[in-house]
């Protein structure tokens, strides 16, 4: 079973500030990467996708690879009480299947 | 949009009953997918269907069986429900043209009493 390890705790954040999240991988092969965002009660939904080394941004969201050292990160700029979610990353790993960490959590403060 | 629905947003059920929980997507996806999600414990994948009448198990199949008989419907059967099997189930689907991205419906929760 692929693992894929998002090791924080609870983060939480000042309004306007930037949140970061990491995630790292143990296959060194893998290819693409996903962030989903999970509100309370409700499933998860996309943020973005990203399959190449360096940065891809979205809006206030940047997602960063790093094939050498196998971690991905999210970044969320200019934090709102609406990004209050649990964050989860996913990896790639053939046969049409997803890995999932097991998220986390982003808190911010008004 | 991608569209998947689930066919129940809460059920409650008592312990050996047979579950049925449907899936249905809009999108002509090939594959489908059952996860279950519990805390602590993350996003764990029960089967998932590639094709028509095609299914493959995934890391927790035990207790749970599948069915595919339409492209566009997938669902996850509870042979004979036990109280560990409460949880928040999940669908999705995906297409192997559009970047892997696996799009969810909204959620089971099932209780088993």
């Amino acid at each position: 079973q692929k693992e894929v390890e998002q090791n924080s705790g609870p983060l939480s954040v000042p309004e306007g500030a930037i949140a970061s999240l990491n995630c790292t991988y143990s296959d060194r092969g893998s290819q693409s990467f996903f962030w989903y965002r999970q509100y309370s009660g409700k499933s998860p939904e996309l943020i973005m996708f990203i399959y190449s080394n360096g940065d891809k941004e979205d809006g206030r969201f940047t997602a960063q690879l790093n094939k050498a050292s196998q971690y991905v990160s999210l970044l969320i700029r200019d934090s709102q009480p609406s990004d209050s979610a649990t964050y989860l990353c996913a990896e790639y790993y053939g046969n049409n299947r997803l890995a999932f960490g097991k998220g986390n959590q982003v808190v911010v403060i008004p | 949009d991608v569209k998947v629905t689930q066919s129940s947003r809460y059920l409650v059920k008592r312990t050996g009953e047979k579950v049925f929980l449907e899936c249905v997507q809009d999108m002509d996806h090939e594959n489908m997918f059952w996860y279950r999600q519990d805390p602590g414990l993350g996003l764990r994948l029960i089967y998932f269907s590639y094709d028509v009448k095609m299914k493959e198990k995934g890391d927790i199949p035990e207790g749970y069986s599948v069915s595919r008989e339409k492209k566009e419907r997938f669902s996850l059967i509870l042979e004979s429900a036990s109280t560990n099997q409460t949880s928040m189930y999940l669908c999705a689907s995906s297409s192997p043209t559009s970047a892997k991205t696996q799009y969810f419906g909204p959620g089971t929760r099932l209780l088993v009493l």
